[in-house]
């Protein structure tokens, strides 16, 4: 069974640039979360896609948008980029929506390193 | 011994030793717990999780303990290998929601 896959795997861009940054999720999984983590910091919250909905998103400003395919893969748009965008970029798959009883285990890819100079 | 890095606590362990690794979450309506593991320029790799309805499970090697009372969880690594070197990651959940990330622990390991 393949893992979740993002893509590209490293990305340099210029301030005020747009980019898109692209999840797979494992097989059968409907759920995608995207985080944010700066060097040597933790994983912030951005968006959370289920079932091709916006379920939830974090404390970013409008600029960092995305979507959710029928097929349930993700992207990650990001319009205007800024220097402090510079981060490793995660997505992760989730098994279930967690209603109750099952298990939620979320699986992250190896993520996407943007850089934005 | 434990000590506070610039960006993340560091817990600084001998071979062999068994390393205790902690975490206090936020909310006490969560209901799912997951300790994760990250190597240098990798993704999170998912560990162990746990329930609110258990107090313990245990996993290869690692162990993870949940104290709802005091909103405290810890993930224990026994005989820990050089291997084990990374930071690590607690991550809270309540029902249909967003999974919330702690600020993580670096793991250092010396043969």
């Amino acid at each position: 069974e393949a893992g979740v896959t993002q893509s590209p795997t490293h990305l340099i861009k210029t301030r005020g640039q747009q980019v898109t940054l692209r999840c797979s999720p494992i097989s059968g999984h409907t759920s995608v979360y995207w985080y944010q983590q700066a060097l040597g910091l933790g994983l912030q919250f951005l968006l959370w896609y289920d079932e091709g909905e916006e379920r939830n998103r974090g404390n970013f400003p409008p600029r960092f948008s995305g979507r959710q395919f029928p097929n349930y893969s993700s992207e990650l748009n990001v319009n205007a980029l800024e220097l402090e965008d510079s981060a490793l970029y995660l997505c992760a798959s989730v098994r279930d929506r967690g209603t109750g009883g099952g298990n939620t285990e979320a699986f992250f890819g190896q993520g996407t390193r943007l850089t934005v100079v | 011994g434990e000590s506070v890095g610039l960006h993340l606590p560091t817990l600084s362990v001998q071979e062999g030793d068994n390393s205790i690794i902690n975490c206090a979450y936020s909310n006490s309506a969560s209901d799912y717990f997951i300790w994760y593991k990250q190597e240098s320029g990798k993704g999170p790799q998912f560990i162990i999780d746990i329930r609110s309805n258990m107090d313990k499970r245990q996993g290869q090697r690692v162990t993870v303990l949940l104290n709802k009372t005091v909103k405290h969880l810890s993930l224990q690594i026994a005989a820990t290998q050089p291997g084990d070197s990374a930071v690590y990651f607690c991550a809270e959940k309540e029902g249909y929601s967003t999974l919330t990330f702690g600020k993580g622990t670096m793991l250092l390991v010396s043969p």
